[in-house]
Order: C-alpha cells, then structure tokens, then sequence
C-alpha cells in the first residue's frame, strides 16, 4: 500500500504557466480532496469528490480545475498560474462510511509561481 | 456557514507539562470531529477522531480530547508532553448537505505547539 502519493514534490512556475498536481491513492477510497496551506491560514479546501465522475468545489476554488475519471486519481489543474498560488498543496482520501472515516493525507506539493 | 475556531495560533509549554489546545466549531447540525498533527514538512497525521458515542475520545501518542455539545468544543489534551509533541496541531470537522448533497471537511488554522526543555 502506497497511500496517497503526489508528484512533483516541488516546482517552480512562472506566471501564467499552466501545470498539473497528481494525486493518486491505492485504497480505494471513495472521497478525495484537494487542500492548499498557507501561513497562518491553516488547510484551505480547493476541491472535493466524492467518487469518479463527482467533483465540487471548495472554499477556494477559483484557478483550479479537477476531474475524477477514477477511483484513483484526482488531478489538480492549475490553469493560469499567479503568485497568489504560490502554496504548498496537498491531497487527501478517506473512505466516507462508519467507524473507518479517516482523511489520509499525501506529503505535499510545494508550488513556487514567480 | 460552518467554520471551525483554534483560538491559539501558538501554544508554548515546558516538557512533562499538560497541555490543552482548544477547538470550537460551529454548527446546526450533527458533526464529526478530527485532530490532526503535522511535523515538520509531512503531511497531516490522524491524531483521534469523535464520530458518535462517548464524548470522551482517546487517540495516538497519548493524546485525548472532549466533544463538549452544550459549548461546541472539541479540545485536544495531553497530561505530559515530550519534546517530539512538537508540531502543528489542526482541528477539523465534517459537514454534510453541501450544495450537491455530499460532505466536506473544513480545518481550523492550526495551533502551534512548542514543547521547551
């Protein structure tokens, strides 16, 4: 088991470039979300689904776009990047039933838009 | 709108000490409640978890916090704190009935604890 992974680690974007987070998980969660964290500012949520074909958005999902073609995938699209996106990134699954609901959380992306 | 309160944003304590962290939400409806840590360029751990039932939840690392309905509390304690407690602390809770009818989980901004020898 695997858990949940992310790619890249870091990456170092200049405005306007548009890029893509990986999010991965191989337990076949249902739930999978998309957080960014700031100083200060605690977790904030991006995006959300809850199962292929399912997304909505979060608290803060303006420059972001997701899909969910699979159980185990959730990719993050950052269309237009701008400095305000400059953020550490994570993705997160959990299964969303009974005494097992528990958010695992990747290691992060730190994203840099210069 | 739900939204979840750490009033402290840095907590400093002396080794072997208790140490409380609070956490208030709020909520018209019923709530699952989460604490998580995060050390140092990781990513988010499940620290304990209150779904339904005893108010009195146990969690890892010696860990335990209070579901307080009456005060919308969920406050993180420990009797005695070691110096690898230190980390962020981050209080979560799950609200359902969205606009598409699913859930989602909202985080608090995190408490620093900082554990001094």
């Amino acid at each position: 088991n695997a858990g949940v992974t992310q790619t890249p680690k870091f990456q170092v974007l200049k405005t306007g470039q548009s890029m893509t987070l990986q999010c991965a998980q191989d337990m076949n969660h249902e739930y999978m979300s998309w957080y960014r964290q700031d100083p200060g500012m605690g977790l904030r949520l991006i995006h959300y689904s809850v199962g292929a074909g399912i997304t909505d958005q979060g608290e803060v999902p303006n420059g972001y776009n997701v899909s969910r073609s699979t159980t185990e995938d959730f990719p993050l699209r950052l269309l237009s990047a701008a400095p305000s996106q400059t953020s550490v990134y994570f993705c997160a699954s959990s299964y969303s039933q009974g005494s097992r609901e528990t958010q695992y959380f990747g290691p992060g992306t730190r994203l840099l838009v210069l | 709108a739900q939204s979840v309160t750490q009033l402290d944003s840095q907590v400093p304590v002396f080794e072997e000490a208790p140490v409380e962290l609070r956490c208030n939400y709020s909520s018209s409806v019923s709530v699952y409640l989460f604490w998580y840590v995060q050390y140092p360029n990781q990513g988010l751990q499940l620290l304990l978890k209150y779904l339904s039932g005893s108010t009195l939840v146990k969690g890892i690392n010696g860990f335990e916090a209070e579901f307080n309905k009456s005060q919308t509390s969920f406050h993180l304690r420990k009797p005695s704190v070691h110096i690898s407690d230190s980390a962020e602390y981050f209080c979560a809770v799950r609200v359902g009935l969205t606009t598409s009818g699913t859930y989602k989980y909202i985080f608090g901004t995190g408490t620093r604890l900082k554990v001094l020898a």
